[in-house]
């Protein structure tokens, strides 16, 4: 079974540009998750989509970064324009569909190192 | 909110001896537990988890975990540790509640000397 797959694994770019990542989620898997790990600290979530519908941005930067799943599969999560502190690197992950009960098991992609200069 | 603590950021270890890598949550509701490990330039894998049940759970590779509702830690060990087992790991939770989002700890770099 093929896992997340993302790209570009590593990207440089100069402040106040901007910058896409693309994710493709495991195939069957509803849910759709973009974390920012920042260096030295655990990954934190940005937004969870089911489907196409977004779950949960309350940690999303608005005015900056941007997320869409226009088909419910692929996703695309953009920064524009860049600052420094947006150095990071974005993972995705996915799982089957959420629901109440127990929470199903989030499979994690490789993830995109982003410098910003 | 949920928080996850780790309380240690690096925890170096001679091959074959035992490891204990400490996890803390807070929570005032029923949670399930993960520990994840991230090796070097690979993306983050499930290693064990706690969702009901035995508050002990293990892992195919040796280690395991054991929930402890009382002191609220979820402790990660292993007896014996290989070169292999040199990665960051991760702790996180997922509170039961309204707000399912999944919370990690700092993470902890363990280095396996030989």
């Amino acid at each position: 079974e093929a896992g997340v797959a993302q790209s570009p694994r590593y990207k440089i770019i100069e402040k106040r540009q901007s910058v896409a990542f693309w994710c493709n989620p495991i195939s069957g898997h509803a849910t759709l998750y973009w974390y920012q790990q920042i260096l030295g600290q655990g990954p934190k979530l940005l937004i969870q989509f089911q489907n196409n519908g977004v779950v949960d941005d309350s940690q999303l930067p608005k005015d900056r970064f941007s997320a869409e799943r226009l088909k419910g599969v692929d996703s695309t999560l953009k920064i524009q324009p860049a600052k420094l502190e947006d150095s990071a690197v974005y993972l995705c992950a996915s799982s089957l569909l959420v629901t109440s009960g127990a929470p199903d098991t989030q499979y994690f992609g490789p993830g995109t190192r982003l410098t910003v200069l | 909110a949920q928080s996850v603590t780790q309380l240690d950021s690096q925890v170096p270890v001679f091959e074959e001896a035992p490891v204990e890598l400490r996890c803390n949550y807070s929570s005032s509701v029923s949670v399930y537990l993960f520990w994840y490990v991230q090796y070097p330039n690979q993306g983050l894998q499930l290693l064990l988890k706690y969702l009901s049940g035995s508050t002990l759970v293990k892992s195919i590779n040796g280690f395991e975990a054991e929930f402890n509702k009382s002191q609220t830690s979820f402790h990660l060990r292993k007896p014996s540790v290989h070169i292999s087992d040199t990665a960051e790991y991760f702790c996180a939770a997922i509170s039961s509640g309204s707000a399912r989002q999944l919370t990690f700890g700092s993470g902890t770099q363990l280095t396996v000397l030989p």
